[in-house]
């Protein structure tokens, strides 16, 4: 049963322009949520977080969206750059304070120059 | 951030045998590990989470009888895969948090790939 899904196996996007990642999750209970981005053969690097009191939070060329009547997030870089390409996982957690993770399937960016 | 490391990056074993990874926070203390294990073209699936001096937390369908946890510092922690077999070989990775409960203090190893032939 995957409570957290990413329908979008990969993505290709322009160098310079939006790249949009897709996330929904099924568990009402989850309250916090967080995208990693992972290089192969290394572990998955933080990138950017929101919590369920927001509908948006943003870093750099990072900001994500929370549409909790939805039951989605995205995450959306611009300008995407070369660097950008790797696989990305959001991530979910249910109560405050509890840090065991769920993953999504995660989505293969990969930027075009 | 905090370093955790993973050794070794990659072992290949027979069929039968146990191998064992370790998961080292280099630069501060981890009241708790979690070890994660990825199939191909899958999300990252938690195994079981390793606090310090306690037994491992098992989730479910992981038999903790083949996959040993020991958490014996607040810096190591070691999971055995025993009597190994070709169907776990996987990407299997540990994350450590400090106690501290912000969310995104939860660093992760790179990863050790196994396969077992």
């Amino acid at each position: 049963d995957q409570q957290v899904k990413q329908n979008s196996p990969s993505l290709s996007v322009q160098e310079g322009r939006i790249s949009i990642l897709n996330c929904d999750y099924t568990n009402s209970m989850f309250d916090y949520f967080l995208w990693y981005k992972k290089y192969p053969a290394e572990g998955p690097t933080f990138l950017i977080s929101i919590s369920s009191i927001k509908d948006k939070n943003e870093d750099g060329r990072f900001t994500v969206f929370l549409n909790k009547s939805a039951k989605h997030l995205s995450l959306h870089i611009v300008p995407s750059q070369p660097g950008d390409s790797a696989v990305y996982f959001c991530a979910a957690l249910s109560n405050f304070g509890n840090e065991k993770l769920t993953f999504g399937t995660g989505t293969r960016l990969t930027i075009i120059p | 951030g905090a370093v955790v490391s993973q050794h070794p990056s990659r072992v290949i074993c027979k069929s039968g045998t146990s191998v064992k990874i370790e998961c080292r926070s280099l630069d501060f203390q981890a009241t708790t590990m979690f070890w994660y294990r990825q199939f191909p073209k899958q999300s990252l699936m938690l195994m079981a989470t390793s606090n310090e001096g306690s037994k491992a937390t098992y989730e479910q369908g992981v038999e903790k009888d083949k996959f040993l946890i020991n958490h014996a510092s607040l810096t190591l922690s070691t999971l055995t895969v025993t009597s190994a077999h070709p169907e776990d070989s996987s990407f299997y990775i540990c994350s450590a948090i400090t106690g501290n409960v912000v969310f995104n203090e939860q660093f992760f190893g790179p990863g050790t790939r196994l396969t077992v032939l």
